[in-house]
């Protein structure tokens, strides 16, 4: 079965970081992109960033800068390193493989940017 | 604003037959496929729709997508009581550089 589980969400004050992880199983990790897309509450669908197979990355222009995506298909992992984090950036943080369409889809994990 | 036009909500009784449309512009609709995806209350989003109209397995033959130009559309018959959910269209964006999502539709079955 195909499974994606994310960590690493928690509370965290504004100008600060966190690292997510996702651990990817039942699949050739390698094989394919891997995306971030996050929802905050209440609100819609926002893809954050993508890396594909050969490390190529690409970020949406609200995270670009402070947000950097790697992978570790040694350990079938997906990361995102948030850096400089805003209240804006509190969501619900879902990563996605990149197959025909982002599917499957972790059941995600908050982060919470408050003082 | 998103780059991808939603309307914000759609209803319907069950057994009818709904669309939702999803506007967006040359450099993402108009260039690329577009993909549809349910999200039930209080879970992860699922893909409904990939490659403008194909279903994946396990996706019922009552979700049908299109694709016209620069816009899509999802349409729903026999709507049933479970297809109550959040609707997102998506695709990929040539002057962004990056994936874009619609705002959303949240379609009740009255």
């Amino acid at each position: 079965e195909v499974q994606l589980v994310e960590s690493g969400g928690g509370l965290v004050q504004p100008g600060g970081s966190l690292r997510l992880s996702c651990a990817a199983s039942g699949f050739t990790f390698s094989s394919y992109d891997m995306h971030w897309v996050r929802q905050a509450t209440g609100k819609g669908l926002e893809w954050v960033s993508g890396i594909g197979t050969a490390g190529d990355t690409y970020y949406s222009d609200s995270v670009k800068g402070r947000f950097t995506i790697s992978r570790e298909n040694a350990k079938n992992s997906l990361y995102l390193q948030m850096n400089s984090l805003r209240a804006g950036d509190t969501a619900v943080y879902y990563c996605a493989r990149g197959a025909l369409g982002f599917d499957p889809w972790g059941q995600g994990t908050l982060v919470t940017v408050s003082s | 604003q998103s780059v991808l036009t939603q309307p914000p909500s759609a209803s319907g009784t069950p057994g009818q037959r709904i669309t939702i449309s999803c506007s967006g512009s040359s450099s993402n609709i108009g260039s690329h496929t577009v993909y549809w995806y349910q999200q039930l209350p209080g879970t992860a989003p699922k893909l409904l729709i990939y490659n403008n109209n194909q279903r994946p397995s396990g996706v019922p033959d009552r979700f049908s997508g299109s694709k016209s130009g620069t816009s899509a559309s999802l349409a729903i018959s026999g709507l049933q009581s479970e297809d109550e959910a959040d609707y997102y269209c998506a695709v990929w964006d040539d002057s962004l550089n990056g994936w874009v999502f619609g705002g959303g539709t949240k379609l009740t079955v009255l």
